[in-house]
């Protein structure tokens, strides 16, 4: 079964540093989004995207982050500069239609700690 | 064993038992529901999904039942089995996103 696939599962970074997340959604899907979810706390929207633009996105995303399909097949997040508290487990989704039509398919997400 | 949604967050039930996961979501204008299963370092994982114009779905040993009258989901899983250890969580969709709620802690006891 076609599968989303995050990489790297983990990454440590220090405070101020860029990271860039990276993600092959499932070839045929449309619609990508990234979430977070920090240790032990339900998972969070942050972003949704289709036709190389962003659809919605929560107060979390802010002009710290952005996100881009630079390519085909990736579908990238990067923080400008991490702080402490992006510490979290982001997991990156797509779907064949819009949400309200089509279930989200989850890759194993990227732990990103900073220190 | 039945669960509370957010004041309960874990729920413990006896192999072989069926367990009852519930959810109150938010949003009266949501009209599309997925039940998602995570297992400690994994994404969500997709099990059942529901539209505002069913109140029951059933699925291989789930059943999702949705009462809008009073925004209340709730998952059932029959004869519960130890793979089914993991935390639950559902999802309403409203237009361009998903929002997950705070999910529940299944344990299953052998």
């Amino acid at each position: 079964e076609p599968e989303v696939t995050q990489t790297p599962s983990h990454q440590v970074t220090q405070m101020g540093q860029e990271v860039i997340l990276r993600c092959v959604p499932i070839s045929n899907h449309l619609y990508f989004y990234w979430y977070r979810q920090i240790l032990g706390q339900k998972v969070e929207f942050l972003v949704s995207f289709y036709n190389n633009e962003i659809s919605e996105k929560s107060e979390i995303f802010d002009d710290q982050f952005s996100v881009e399909r630079p390519d085909g097949s990736n579908f990238t997040l990067k923080i400008r500069s991490t702080k402490l508290e992006d510490s979290a487990m982001y997991f990156c989704a797509s779907s064949e239609f819009r949400a309200r039509d089509s279930p989200l398919h989850f890759g194993n997400g990227t732990r990103l700690t900073v220190t | 064993g039945e669960s509370v949604g957010l004041h309960l967050p874990t729920l413990s039930v006896q192999e072989g038992d069926n367990s009852i996961i519930n959810c109150a979501y938010s949003n009266s204008a949501s009209d599309y529901f997925i039940w998602y299963k995570q297992e400690s370092g994994k994404g969500p994982q997709f099990i059942i999904d529901i539209r505002s114009n069913m109140d029951k779905r059933q699925g291989q040993r789930v059943t999702v039942l949705l009462n809008k009258t009073v925004k209340h989901l709730s998952l059932q899983i029959a004869a519960t089995q130890p793979g089914d250890s993991a935390v639950y969580f559902c999802a309403e969709i409203l237009s361009h996103d998903m929002r997950f709620g705070a999910g529940t802690r299944l344990t299953v006891k052998p």
